[in-house]
């Protein structure tokens, strides 16, 4: 597509529910990344996608958050047992080469509130 | 603490003033990046400043990579309520393809 989609856009769940979070990176970026931004605060890098290596799982902040990415297209988020904690907005990029000199292309984000 | 500290956090100025904004670090950075994001969407890529001392123009928004490749600066000539965002510097750290963010400026403009 022409850009970086994330579905759903806004996620009500209730404490202790999954949830899954579904990112579609612009076609050809081999290199895609998750973020989290709280409320009045800068972007937390959670996980790194790129091509075939193995993923960089630094940024997770509990074992409860998992991710996943098919080939070099869709990657899904999930999230275990929410916590109250967690209500964020979820943001999706993806860039060429990962070399994160070149700057990313970003999602609109997935707005998750856990209640 | 973040690594990259904006100031000021907030700003609110009326139509035609003139605004800078500063990203600052004690590290150096082999390039930095500015964002801006508006309400419900995603950070949009501004520009990208790669050498220390440079400076780049997008029409109204001015930005410098200073010498040392510490610090960076937005400005912006007569501001229009267009320009109401979130803007965010950013710079590669960590590993290979991550980038650290600041805590972001929220510029607000009156019209």
């Amino acid at each position: 597509g022409a850009g970086v989609s994330q579905s759903p856009s806004n996620k009500v769940t209730e404490k202790g529910k999954d949830v899954e979070l579904r990112c579609d990176p612009i076609s050809g970026h081999t290199a895609l990344y998750w973020y989290r931004q709280r409320l009045g605060q800068g972007l937390e890098f959670l996980i790194y996608f790129q091509g075939n290596s193995a993923p960089d799982k630094s940024g997770l902040p509990s074992d409860r958050f998992s991710a996943e990415r098919t080939g070099e297209s869709v990657s899904t988020l999930t999230i275990q047992r929410t916590q109250q904690e967690d209500s964020a907005v979820y943001l999706c990029a993806s860039s060429t080469t990962g070399g994160a000199g070149y700057g990313y292309t970003f999602g609109s984000g997935t707005r998750l509130t856990v209640v | 603490t973040q690594l990259l500290e904006q100031s000021p956090q907030f700003l609110s100025i009326q139509e035609g003033e003139n605004l800078t904004v500063y990203c600052n670090s004690s590290s150096v950075f082999s390039s930095l990046q500015w964002y801006r994001q508006e309400p419900g969407e995603g950070p949009v890529l501004l520009v990208t400043v790669v050498t220390g001392g440079e400076v780049k123009k997008l029409k109204r928004l001015t930005f410098q990579f200073g010498d040392a490749r510490k610090d960076s600066s937005l400005h912006i000539t007569a501001a229009q309520p267009g320009d109401t965002g979130l803007y965010l510097c950013a710079g590669p750290r960590g590993g290979y393809g991550k980038l650290t963010f600041g805590q972001g400026t929220i510029l607000t403009v009156h019209p």
